[in-house]
């Protein structure tokens, strides 16, 4: 099973700044890794795939890089519906398909 | 617009079978480019896939769970369904169902979730 590990585990940042989320995996996952977005009482929301695609309709602040076993989700520009946690998702080698553990960004 | 909807019980005693069914509408479960699967989350924990079934039936399982785990599709009534047997309080969870992509293995559409709690 790939094990996938998030940090950090919470982000406090101020609105309009940038948040930068970082996702490893215990072995080459290639470029098949997800972002999801989920707000509290929600379910997930898929954010980008790929590593660096984003969905039809995710606002260009967001934006996914890295290859391998090295990922990065940035929000270049935080706007207070982005507060949330964010997962990432590998999708090489499966199943299981698995998820990171999760990191909560928050006010600063 | 595709929706997803779970139902099932909310409580299931220990030691018993957790069943639930998602209900899919305004698309296809037939269609080729998907897959549909479960996933969990644990209260104020992460996510945990769970398995996914492809239309024909085909099924593919989370080492984890898979002596516990069944997931079944009837295409005629557009769901599909999940049964998790031998329960305990480790499997009290929201349960969501969503659909896999067949390209990129994500799950790009997800129900609402429903909560189920084991406990006597």
């Amino acid at each position: 099973e790939i094990v996938m590990t998030q940090s950090p585990a919470t982000l406090s940042v101020s609105p309009g700044e940038r948040a930068t989320v970082s996702c490893r995996a215990s072995q080459s996952v290639s470029s098949d890794l997800a972002w999801y977005q989920q707000k509290p009482g929600q379910a997930p929301r898929l954010l980008i795939y790929g590593a660096s695609t984003r969905v039809t309709g995710i606002p260009a602040r967001f934006s996914g890089s890295g290859s391998g076993t090295e990922f990065t989700l940035t929000i270049s520009s935080l706007q207070s519906e982005d507060f949330a946690v964010y997962y990432c998702q590998q999708y090489n080698n499966w199943p299981p398909l698995t998820f990171g553990g999760g990191t909560k960004v928050e006010i600063k | 617009q595709l929706q997803l909807q779970e139902s099932g019980p909310g409580l299931v005693k220990p030691s018993e079978t957790l069943s639930l069914t998602c209900t899919v509408s305004g698309g296809s479960i037939s269609s080729s480019g998907y897959y549909w699967g479960w996933i969990r989350q644990p209260p104020g924990k992460g996510l945990e896939s769970i398995g996914t079934i492809y239309y024909s039936g085909s099924t593919y399982y989370n080492p984890s769970l898979e002596t516990r785990v069944t997931i079944s599709v009837d295409t005629s009534k557009k769901q599909f369904s999940l049964k998790l047997s031998s329960v305990t309080a480790a499997d009290t969870a929201v349960y969501y169902c969503a659909r896999l992509q067949y390209s990129d293995y994500v799950f790009d559409c997800w129900g609402q979730g429903t909560p189920v709690t084991v406990s006597s």
